[in-house]
């Protein structure tokens, strides 16, 4: 089952913030997040790991509750160049599930000068 | 320049012409991936490779086949296209199955009439 992503869109001015979550029913191991301009590829933004280690983008945080099973992205000062789809992917806990990944259905970013 | 190659990037074809999408990555990445997009469901991932002759399902793998005989080839194949598999497909590759960052190639969009 895919993780749920909320909101689905969010339009901002430029310098405001913005927070995107992603909720999975499963316990997960990772967290990835990906962004994706029109008739471009997802770009990487950010991994969080159980355990508490992340990877990613210098102007951009995240959070991981491993409890809940739910990521949240921080959009902070937010720049035109911030505007895309922003997708969470999420990999489970499980050895069976070591490589699959599941996508959100994404949330559509605008910001606007 | 490190880099994952998709061909073709568009192609139009006939219900059951079998046909067969390439995907090389030139960064010695042991996983490789494939996904499909489609408006309003995000990626869905169709097949992952963890390394050569290793290939698993992903959650909708129908009516496709993969192989990796080769570190660096990952290919897609339709053998019989169907219009239900018109879509955006997204190869992507990573150092290992988690905790790295997916670097996806530019995609390659299928319309099967």
């Amino acid at each position: 089952q895919q993780p749920v992503q909320s909101p689905q869109a969010v339009i901002l001015r430029e310098g405001e913030d913005a927070v995107i979550n992603c909720s999975s029913s499963k316990a997960l191991y990772s967290v990835h997040w990906y962004r994706q301009k029109h008739g471009e590829a997802p770009v990487f933004l950010m991994i969080l790991l159980k355990g508490g280690e992340q990877k990613g983008h210098e102007k951009i945080s995240a959070s991981f509750n491993e409890k809940k099973q739910q990521s949240s992205l921080y959009l902070t000062a937010s720049q035109l160049s911030y505007s895309g789809t922003y997708f969470c992917g999420t990999e489970k806990g499980t050895t069976d599930s070591w490589g699959k990944f599941q996508f959100g259905a994404g949330t559509q970013v605008v910001v606007t000068p | 320049e490190a880099q994952v190659t998709q061909n073709p990037r568009y192609l139009i074809t006939v219900t059951g012409k079998k046909l067969t999408v390439t995907c090389s990555q030139n960064m010695n990445h042991e996983y490789m991936s494939w996904y499909r997009q489609d408006p309003g469901l995000g990626l869905r991932q169709i097949y992952y490779s963890m390394n050569v002759e290793v290939t698993d399902k992903g959650d909708v793998p129908e009516g496709y086949k993969v192989s990796r005989k080769e570190k660096r080839n990952f290919p897609l194949i339709l053998e019989s296209p169907s219009p239900n598999q018109t879509s955006l497909y997204f190869c992507a590759s990573s150092l290992s199955r988690t905790g790295n960052e997916q670097y996806f190639g530019p995609g390659t969009r299928l319309t099967v009439t």
